[in-house]
């Protein structure tokens, strides 16, 4: 069936370095994408997300970058911080409020002091 | 960002009891909730989809009759898991989404974690 995966399980970053993480999908009628943090213990707070006629998006030190092509998100996060030790998950829905979101494996960012 | 209230955040049960969580969304209108279970070290898998006034959609696998979904109105979403066990000790979390074409963010309560003794 159609689903959206990650490549890492688990990523180990310094302090002040920048971080990647990476996400392929299936499905390409997907219309957004998105890339959610999750701490211990919460529930899945927004960070981005990229609409499918896009190939890049910025926030603050956050950047989405997608690639249709090849079916490819990825999630950089500059100048990586210890608040950003988390699970980040991306995930892929359509344009509907109705339409419901489907969550990758996750990868867990540990930064390094 | 919307904000949606998921109570309670923490709740122990007895085996054979009925647990309900709620989930409101306290600044817009919610005609979609979604509702996840959440295991250790795992993502989120989809429960159901529910429509307000509608019955919930139910995704392969969930016991409907089980997982009890209510939404009555366009704040509140109710899940109710009957009979608990303590395979159904898990982390909960429910979402709501406005029917607008085009809005795109879904908002996410703060999970419940469930735990069956």
């Amino acid at each position: 069936g159609e689903s959206v995966g990650l490549h890492l399980p688990t990523l180990s970053v310094q302090e002040g370095d920048n971080s990647i993480i990476n996400c392929a999908y299936s499905n390409s009628a997907s219309d957004y994408f998105i890339w959610y943090k999750q701490e211990s213990g919460k529930g899945p707070q927004f960070i981005i997300d990229i609409r499918s006629n896009m190939d890049k998006r910025q926030g603050q030190r956050v950047t989405v970058l997608l690639n249709k092509t090849v079916k490819h998100l990825s999630l950089q996060i500059a100048a990586t911080q210890p608040g950003d030790s988390a699970v980040y998950f991306c995930a892929e829905t359509g344009s509907g409020g109705y339409q419901k979101v489907t969550f990758g494996t996750g990868t867990k960012l540990q930064v390094i002091p | 960002g919307a904000v949606v209230s998921q109570h309670p955040s923490r709740v122990i049960c007895k085996s054979g009891t009925s647990v309900k969580i709620e989930c409101r969304s306290l600044d817009f209108q919610a005609t979609t909730m979604f509702w996840y279970r959440q295991f250790p070290k795992q993502s989120l898998m989809l429960m159901a989809t529910s429509n307000e006034g509608s019955k919930a959609t139910y995704e392969q696998g969930v016991e409907k009759d089980k997982f009890l979904i209510n939404h009555a109105s366009l704040t509140l979403s109710t899940l109710t898991v009957t009979s608990a066990h303590p395979e159904d000790s898990s982390f909960y979390i429910c979402s709501g989404r406005t029917g607008q074409q085009g809005g795109t963010e879904a908002f996410f309560g703060q999970g419940t974690r469930l735990t069956v003794v």
